[in-house]
């Protein structure tokens, strides 16, 4: 059972375009998301999150959007540049006192072009 | 240099040999976790640990073992029950209070190979 789901695996889009990352998850009580970038062979890195009682968090070029009624939240990152091309995992936690537990999506791959 | 700590980066292990990954950090944390990850799959949870001298089973707990014996220290064995060992496999860590942060830090991984 997919709590989290990325259904596009992968993305392709030029240098200096917007790239847009979808994220659905379907357990209502996720109240904060999260996404993460990761290379080839190195651990997931943090890149921005956002509460549920927000919908939108904006950090330089990223910003997450979050829809609570359509449970869907996306990242968005402009402009795009090669070394944004990497896998991004969207993840969610469950309400306080579930011990930071995450629950991750498959994974986007993005490959930025020149 | 605070951070967390995975060795080795590479391990191989012929079946039916148990063999433990170190995971070590020096944030100060209170919890941490195992993963692993396959192509085309997700983080997976295997155990988790809010505190020293407890933790609890994730998704994906059967065929590991772990130990939490030190705040700093979380060591995950995969022993000869685990039917698909061969994975990357990820240490985290998080202040763990679920107040302050949901934020969880990654350490580089281990990649075991069981032929």
């Amino acid at each position: 059972d997919q709590q989290v789901k990325q259904n596009s695996p992968s993305l392709s889009v030029q240098e200096g375009r917007i790239s847009i990352l979808n994220c659905d998850y379907t357990n209502s009580m996720f109240d904060y998301f999260l996404w993460y970038k990761k290379y080839p062979a190195e651990g997931p890195t943090f890149l921005i999150s956002i509460s549920s009682i927000k919908d939108k968090n904006e950090d330089g070029r990223f910003t997450v959007f979050l829809n609570k009624s359509a449970k869907h939240l996306s990242l968005h990152i402009v402009p795009s540049q090669p070394g944004d091309s990497a896998v991004y995992f969207c993840a969610a936690s469950a309400p306080r006192g579930g011990g930071n537990k995450l629950t991750f999506g498959t994974g986007t791959q993005l490959k930025v072009e020149l | 240099d605070g951070g967390i700590t995975q060795s080795p980066k590479y391990l191989f292990r012929k079946e039916g040999q148990n063999v433990t990954l170190s995971c070590e950090q020096n944030l100060n944390h209170d919890a941490m976790y195992w993963y692993r990850q396959d192509p085309g799959q997700g983080l997976r949870l295997i155990y988790y640990s809010q505190i020293v001298n407890d933790f609890q089973k994730g998704d994906i707990a059967e065929g590991y073992s772990v130990s939490r014996e030190k705040k700093e220290s979380f060591p995950l064995t995969v022993t000869s029950a685990q039917k698909n060992p061969t994975a990357f496999y990820l240490c985290a860590s998080s202040t763990g209070d679920g107040f302050s942060s949901y934020e969880q830090y990654f350490g580089p991984g281990t990649r075991l190979t069981v032929t």
